[in-house]
């Protein structure tokens, strides 16, 4: 089965920086996203990490660790309009394009 | 990237009542589509996977018979909540993948919320 843990909610000020982890236990492994998605909306895509390191893109930056099973989302220079839900999603071995989600980091960015 | 629309954005309908909800892949040939569920304040659930031309696979736990959905085309694949229920009531979003896109990227509708009184 999949198991993909994240916390529930983080709160930061604006400017500020946070990371968001995500660890995950999969019927192997092929690669891990992150995507935001804003109340009532569709999620979007932030990043994609197939090989260890940091990816980094902007304000945001993605990290990986295969030999962990651990992921996070770094989001610098926070802004209001980054409040909202990031998911983690990993995508294990086959050929069938599924991602398996973990339930979502709310992020309250506050003034 | 890909564009992907759903509709209806959103729709009410009483107890009993069927609903079709479109989602089209607006740019691109998508030979998968998905569709998710959501519920407040939880991530997204897979309820099955829909490939142009074959039956859909369904998720353990989701009624076939309930959530009818057809893939007719590489640009439109159709979800039909039967008989609906309050209990249906939630956001349901469609995601494509496939074709030239890179492995397992989804890209996501907009999303329908439905409501059932």
């Amino acid at each position: 089965g999949q198991n993909i843990d994240q916390p529930t909610e983080m709160t930061a000020t604006e400017g500020a920086i946070v990371q968001i982890n995500c660890t995950y236990q999969t019927s192997g492994f092929n690669g891990l996203f992150w995507y935001q998605q804003h109340a009532g909306e569709a999620p979007t895509f932030l990043s994609y990490n197939v090989l260890d390191g940091l990816e980094e893109k902007g304000r945001f930056s993605s990290f990986l660790s295969r030999s962990k099973g651990y992921s996070y989302l770094l989001l610098k220079e926070l802004q209001m309009k980054d409040s909202a839900s990031y998911l983690c999603a990993a995508v294990p071995r086959g050929g069938d394009y599924k991602l398996s989600f973990g339930a979502g980091t709310t992020v309250t960015v506050r003034a | 990237g890909a564009v992907v629309s759903q509709h209806p954005s959103w729709v009410i309908c009483k107890s009993g009542t069927s609903v079709k909800i479109e989602c089209r892949s607006l740019d691109f040939q998508a030979t998968t589509m998905f569709w998710y569920r959501q519920f407040p304040k939880q991530s997204l659930m897979l309820m099955a996977t829909s490939n142009e031309g074959s039956k859909a696979t369904y998720e353990q736990g989701v009624e076939k018979d309930k959530f009818l959905i057809n893939h007719a085309s590489l640009t439109l694949s159709t979800l039909t909540v039967t008989s609906a229920h309050p209990e249906d009531s939630s956001f349901y979003i469609c995601s494509v993948s496939g074709g030239r896109l890179r492995a397992n990227e989804q890209f996501f509708g907009p999303g329908t919320r439905l409501t059932v009184l």
